[in-house]
């Protein structure tokens, strides 16, 4: 059963405060770690696909790294705002099915 | 282009009956994915079908559960005999033709199954 982890649970900032939150994954047998946006009464919408060691991605204010050696993946977001509010899911995706951590449910107060 | 399409969107059903979980794919998608999402916790995978071919059911309890992608049609999540245990929202998600680990996944809007 693959294990993967987010922390923290919850998150609750102020508007223009900067954040990030961990993934973690099993570091062997690595395909692909995938970051889903999820708000709420909507579908979850993938933001970034991440394949190697090292990989950096940015789309905006959010960004995110990886690091596959130690099975960890960080998603930063700067100067948050409120509809910045959503949980952030990760995915360790193989070859066939993804794995979801239970995601990180950031809100962001005005 | 029409997304994921998921219907219905909410299904009541009494304990023992029979639900029905529709899933369309985007167009020119043959990869379909059904999760589970139970009060209170994250989406667990189910199962995962091309057309017409199961690749992976790892996830689907052995008894009363079975999914199908037909050649022609939408993907059927099936449900027999249902227990309020059952009750969840049922997503489904697709991907295009290759499968690769490398693309994402779109998702469905649900489907929210309360068993009385």
């Amino acid at each position: 059963i693959l294990n993967v982890e987010q922390s923290p649970q919850s998150l609750h900032v102020q508007e223009g405060d900067s954040t990030n939150f961990t993934c973690s994954f099993p570091s062997s047998n690595f395909y692909a770690l995938h970051w889903y946006r999820w708000e709420t009464a909507k579908s979850p919408e993938a933001l970034f696909v991440m394949t190697l060691n090292g990989d950096e991605k940015k789309k905006g204010r959010i960004s995110a790294t990886l690091n596959t050696k130690e099975g960890y993946s960080y998603l930063y977001i700067k100067g948050s705002q409120p509809e910045d509010s959503a949980t952030y899911l990760c995915a360790f995706r193989n070859a066939g099915k993804s794995t979801f951590g239970d995601g990180t449910t950031l809100t962001v107060k005005p | 282009n029409a997304g994921v399409m998921q219907n219905p969107r909410h299904l009541v059903r009494r304990r023992g009956q029979e639900a029905r979980l529709r899933c369309s794919p985007m167009k020119g998608h043959s990869h379909v994915y059904w999760y589970r999402q139970l009060p209170e916790e994250g989406l667990k995978f189910m199962v995962y079908l091309q057309k017409e071919n199961i690749i992976d059911e790892s996830g689907m309890p052995k008894e009363r559960f079975s999914a199908e992608f037909p050649k022609e049609g939408p993907s059927i999540l099936r449900i027999q005999q249902v227990v309020r245990g059952d009750s969840a929202a049922y997503f489904c998600a697709s991907s295009p033709k290759s499968g690769s680990a490398a693309e994402k996944l779109f998702f469905g809007s649900g489907t929210q199954l309360s068993v009385l």
